[in-house]
Parts: structure tokens; sequence; C-alpha cells
């Protein structure tokens, strides 16, 4: 199997905080990871490429500041919505890829973030 | 900018019948072509998906035709149940990377 586990499912949280979701692989090595963004009844938009001991890589137009990125483990990224406002309000989606080969990306199941 | 077009962009279909998803491509470097299911508030499941040396997959009542000279593959799900209801997408992969490129999705609904 290839299994995604992701952290929270929701969240409600207060304008200016700080939210971190986390996404795990949980049997499997994930050298590269993404987090995604998804509005309601539209595709997945890449946000960033997570890679494992070194800077995500952001994708056109995504702050880098804002969306924090982590990738400290070959089995957990997390990403830190800093100083959320209601316009972050979204559903987070975290992916992660098998090592070897070029192998099928494994989806959590999302964060769904709302900001009051 | 490299894209992937999906069609239809919503399908309704009785209980029992052939649900058919589209999808084109640009990127002939990628080594398998998925189909992902996703349920409301659920992230995307991997579904199927092809190698393109093969041109036709079936798992259960699921399966990928590949036609390679025309970059198109395409789903069809048998026996469709009111459980396919569900948003579809395929994809593809950005060249030179493993970034995916997804298709604008596919809303089917099922009808009991």
């Amino acid at each position: 199997g290839a299994v995604v586990s992701q952290h929270p499912s929701w969240v409600i949280c207060k304008s200016g905080t700080s939210v971190k979701i986390e996404c795990r692989s949980l049997d499997f090595q994930a050298t590269t990871m993404f987090w995604y963004r998804q509005f309601p009844k539209q595709s997945l938009m890449l946000m960033a490429t997570s890679n494992e001991g070194s800077k995500a890589t952001y994708e056109q137009g995504v702050e880098k500041d804002k969306f924090l990125i982590n990738h400290a483990s070959l089995t957990l990224s997390t990403l830190t919505v800093t100083s959320a406002h209601p316009e972050d309000s979204s559903f987070y989606i975290c992916s992660a890829r098998k090592n070897s080969g070029n192998q099928p990306q494994h989806f959590g199941d999302g964060t769904r973030l709302s900001i009051l | 900018q490299q894209q992937v077009k999906q069609s239809p962009q919503s399908l309704i279909v009785q209980k029992g019948g052939i649900s058919i998803i589209n999808c084109a491509y640009e990127n002939t470097a990628f080594d398998y072509f998925p189909w992902y299911q996703q349920f409301p508030g659920k992230g995307p499941a991997l579904l199927i998906a092809i190698r393109p040396d093969v041109s036709e997959k079936k798992e259960g009542r699921f399966t990928i035709s590949f036609n390679k000279s025309a970059k198109q593959f395409s789903l069809h799900i048998m026996d469709s149940q009111p459980g396919d209801s569900a948003t579809y997408f395929c994809a593809d992969i950005l060249s030179g990377t493993y970034k995916y490129i997804f298709g604008t999705g596919t809303r089917l609904k099922v009808l009991a």
C-alpha cells in the first residue's frame, strides 16, 4: 500500500493565527512531497514541492513567507500558514511519491482550513 | 503552457450504465497515466493507471483505454453505481519534473 496521512482534517481559527498542517507517508519513504490548494468545485492547484533536507520550491504566485514548508524527514512534511486571514480559507491537500522510479502520487485526505 | 484537457465537465448516468471520461495530454514522457477519484471533503485517491506501452487496462469495473498516437486516454466505468458518484481527475506530468498537471475534473453522478 501507499498511505498518506494528513492532520488535522479540519481546523477553524481566528484571523492572525498561524496553522500547521502535517503530512506523513505511513508505509513508504518520500523524498518529495507536494502541497496543493483546492477551491470548491475546482481542480487541484500545486502550491509547492517539498524536498527532504532542502528548501521547498514554490509555484509562481505562492508566497513562501506565507506558506512555510518543512520536510525534515523522509516521512514528514509540514505546511504552516502564517498569520492566516479569511482569504487563506481553503482545502489543503498534500501528496507524496515513493522514492523508487517514476511513481504515482498518493494523496492525503486534505485539511479544511477556515479562518474567521 | 502545458495543459491537460478533460471532458466532459459533468456527467449523469443511470445506475448500471457506462460512464466514459476522456483526457488529452501533451507530455509523452509520462511513465504512466493515472485517474484519480475524489469524494467531497476527501483527497484524491489513485483509481487506476496505465503504462504507455499498454493500450488497455482493466481493474474490476474500471477500464483505461490509451491511444498514444492521439495522445488521449479514457476512463470507462462499467455497470456504474451510485457509490461511483464523485469527481474524477486525470493527470499529466510537467516535462522534466515530477509535478502533476491535473485535468479540470469530471463530476459524475450516478442515479439510483
